[in-house]
C-alpha cells in the first residue's frame, strides 16, 4: 500500500464546477498535512496547510478525519486557471520535516 | 516570503558526465534542505536530506555515491549528478524545511536531460 493514495485521475471538468479530491495516508503518526498545486514542468506550490477543524480559502475548503487517515480538497466555482496537478502531501511520522507525496491528481477545467 | 534559488533550470549533457545543482536560501539560512527527484507523470519522491555542516542522509535506494549532496554553508545546498546515464534524467528539486507558515519553499527545479 502508498503511503499517500490519491484519486489516479485525470478530472476533465467544466468551468464553475465543483470538484472534490481525495487522499489516504497510512502512517497514523503524520501530523502535518498539505495540499499543494504542480503546474506542468514548475515547482510545487503550497495552495493550503489542512488542520484538524477544517479549514476554508475562498474556494478551496480541506478537510482532514484522523480517525479514517483521510484528507479532501474541495474546489468550488472551478477556473481555468485551477487546472494542474493537485499533490496530497503528508509528513512522516518519525520526522516532523520530511515529506511523503502522493502521486497527485491532474484537474482540467474546459471552458 | 522565503526564496529559494535552483540553478540551472534545465540542462541537457552527455552520458557519463557530471552535472551541479545548486539551490541558495535568499535573505534566511536553510541548515536542511531536501532533495526531491520527480519523473513524468510521477510524484515527488525525497532523495536526500541534506544539513549544514554534516553529512547527507539518503533515502533507501539512493546512491550516495551517484548522486552527492554538499551543504557547506546555510545559504548553499547543492546536488551533483556523477557520471550521468539517460536514465537520470528527470526533474530535480530542492525545498527547505517547514517554516513559520507550515510550508516548504521550494527551488524551481532542474531539468535534467542526459543525452
Amino acid at each position: 500500500r502508498k503511503e499517500v493514495e490519491q484519486d489516479p485521475g485525470p478530472f476533465n471538468v467544466p468551468e464553475g464546477a465543483t470538484v472534490a479530491f481525495n487522499c489516504t495516508y497510512s502512517n497514523s503518526a503524520s501530523q502535518s498535512f498539505f495540499w499543494y498545486r504542480q503546474d506542468c514542468r514548475k515547482e510545487p506550490k503550497l495552495l493550503m496547510s489542512v488542520y484538524s477543524s477544517g479549514n476554508e480559502d475562498g474556494r478551496f475548503t480541506a478537510q482532514l478525519n484522523r480517525a479514517s487517515q483521510y484528507i479532501s480538497l474541495l474546489i468550488r466555482d472551478s477556473k481555468l486557471s485551477d487546472s494542474a496537478t493537485y499533490l496530497c502531501v503528508v509528513n512522516r511520522g518519525d520526522s516532523n520535516y520530511q515529506l511523503i507525496w502522493g502521486a497527485g491528481t491532474k484537474l482540467i477545467i474546459k471552458p | 516570503g522565503a526564496v529559494v534559488s535552483q540553478h540551472p533550470s534545465w540542462v541537457i549533457c552527455k552520458s557519463g558526465t557530471s552535472v551541479k545543482i545548486e539551490c541558495r536560501s535568499l535573505d534566511f539560512q536553510a541548515t536542511t534542505m531536501f532533495w526531491y527527484r520527480q519523473f513524468p507523470k510521477q510524484s515527488l519522491m525525497l532523495m536526500a536530506t541534506s544539513n549544514e555542516g554534516s553529512k547527507a542522509t539518503y533515502e533507501q535506494g539512493v546512491e550516495k555515491d551517484k548522486f552527492l549532496i554538499n551543504h557547506a554553508s546555510l545559504t548553499l545546498s547543492t546536488l551533483t549528478v556523477t557520471s550521468a546515464h539517460p536514465e537520470d534524467s528527470s526533474f530535480y528539486i530542492c525545498s527547505t524545511e517547514q517554516d513559520l507558515s507550515g510550508g516548504y519553499t521550494f527551488g524551481s527545479g532542474t531539468r535534467l536531460t542526459v543525452v
